[in-house]
């Protein structure tokens, strides 16, 4: 199994200019979710999902779009970025119910708005 | 409301001691507790669990963590550091009851080993 796979590994993007990150996992998790990482602040949840054709918002959704049309693939969306969304990207994705509780994690995406 | 306050951003150990990470959790229900560590430049690993079972948890290379409900924490610890533990470490708790998925995490703690 790759597991849970990541692109870009890394983007520059210009104030405006829009862009997909992509997420794929191969382990048929129901559940995928998005975070970003900042110095000091941890991991915050953007938006998750928990099967196809269905996400929800975290705690930080403004500014980013998802979908989910199949289990495999979560992609997020920033629409029209700001240097606000500087940050490093992370997608997981975990089974729900049962009692491994342990999510996977993708290497990340370090995203640079200018 | 859930929530989960690691009480050091930074701890530095030499190589051979012992290792000590602070969490405290606040949860209206009885929580699921998480360690993940991070290496540099790399994605995050799952070191430990805590799911009701066991308050003594055991987890990879030698972490163990203790689930104390009358203190509101869940320390991470190992008896000896060696220079692969240096990493950012978080300490999670769910947001839900169960295994929904929903994480909230802490603001990291780097662990420095000099050697």
């Amino acid at each position: 199994n790759a597991g849970v796979t990541q692109t870009p590994k890394f983007q520059v993007l210009k104030t405006g200019q829009s862009m997909t990150l992509q997420c794929a996992q191969d382990m048929n998790h129901e559940y995928m979710s998005w975070y970003r990482q900042d110095p000091g602040m941890g991991l915050r949840l953007i938006h998750y999902s928990v099967g196809a054709g269905i996400t929800d918002q975290g705690e930080v959704p403004n500014g980013y779009n998802v979908s989910r049309s199949t289990t495999e693939d979560f992609p997020l969306r920033l629409l029209s970025a700001a240097p606000s969304q500087t940050s490093v990207y992370f997608c997981a994705s975990t089974r729900l119910g049962g009692s491994s509780y342990e999510q996977y994690f993708g290497p990340g995406t370090r995203l640079t708005v200018t | 409301a859930q929530s989960v306050t690691q009480l050091d951003s930074h701890v530095s150990v030499s190589e051979g001691t012992p290792v000590l990470l602070r969490c405290n959790y606040s949860s209206s229900y009885s929580p699921s507790l998480f360690w993940y560590v991070q290496h540099p430049n790399k994605g995050l690993q799952l070191l430990l669990k805590y799911t009701s079972a066991a308050t003594l948890v055991k987890g990879i290379n030698g972490f163990e963590a203790e689930f104390k409900k009358s203190e509101t924490s869940f320390h991470l610890t190992k008896p000896s550091a060696h220079m692969s533990d240096a990493a950012e470490y978080f300490c999670v708790v769910s947001r839900a009851p169960g295994n929904t998925g929903k994480l909230i995490f802490g603001q990291g703690t780097t662990l420095q080993v000099k050697p």
